[in-house]
């Protein structure tokens, strides 16, 4: 059982360029999450999705896009990267709001 | 807004000892859930344990159990017997109908042998 997984782990991302991290679980979640961790900080929501379809924002959704066509995938789209959006992503899922989030292990991206 | 406060940066504990970790939290609404989540230098973050509000009781899981406070909205985990794998930082959250965690920024915790 593979929980949740992200990919890729690490990437180095040059300014104005775009990127995709890929998540995908498979438990049969309904409920999927992504978050960033900044260094000294919690993590901060930046989309979140109820359901296939169904996707809305976080706190922190500027220069973030996603979709969620399916149950098991919620890619996140970084359009136009900046340095401010280097961080750590944690993908994660839950399968009803309020139980426990498996978190994925995270995609180190940093923003040259 | 929800905000959940950490205000110990860094903690240390001797093998086997017992620790207390501090989170406090603020929020106006009466149905909520309160998490402690454990992230390893590999980081995956790893449930540790899940207070639900409206119960009295305070939760435990083996060697982890919180002190939940609700009027004085304080939220802390206690870790007795502490191995060196329970080296990480600890993060307080906050849960509610929003579906949205509201993360403290961590402690993290020093187990010396």
């Amino acid at each position: 059982n593979a929980g949740v997984t992200q990919t890729p782990k690490f990437r180095i991302l040059k300014i104005g360029q775009s990127m995709t991290l890929q998540c995908t679980q498979d438990m049969n979640h309904n409920y999927m999450y992504w978050y960033r961790q900044d260094p000294g900080m919690g993590l901060k929501l930046i989309y979140y999705s109820v359901g296939a379809g169904i996707t809305d924002k976080g706190e922190v959704p500027n220069g973030y896009n996603v979709s969620r066509s399916t149950t098991e995938d919620f890619p996140l789209r970084l359009e136009l990267a900046a340095p401010s959006q280097t961080s750590v992503y944690f993908c994660a899922s839950s399968v009803v709001w309020n139980t426990e989030a498996f978190f994925g292990q995270g995609t180190r991206l940093t923003v040259v | 807004a929800q905000t959940v406060t950490q205000s110990q940066p860094e903690m240390s504990v001797q093998e086997a000892e017992t620790v207390t970790l501090s989170c406090t939290y603020d929020t106006s609404e009466s149905d909520y859930y309160l998490f402690w989540y454990k992230q390893p230098p590999s980081r995956q973050m790893i449930l540790v344990i899940r207070q639900e509000a409206y119960k009295q009781q305070n939760a435990t899981e083996n060697r982890f159990s919180v002190n939940f406070q609700k009027a004085a909205k304080s939220f802390s985990l206690k870790i007795s017997d502490s191995q060196l794998g329970d080296a990480a930082m600890y993060f307080c959250a906050y849960l509610s109908g929003t579906y949205k965690y509201i993360f403290g920024t961590g402690t993290r915790l020093k187990v010396l042998a």
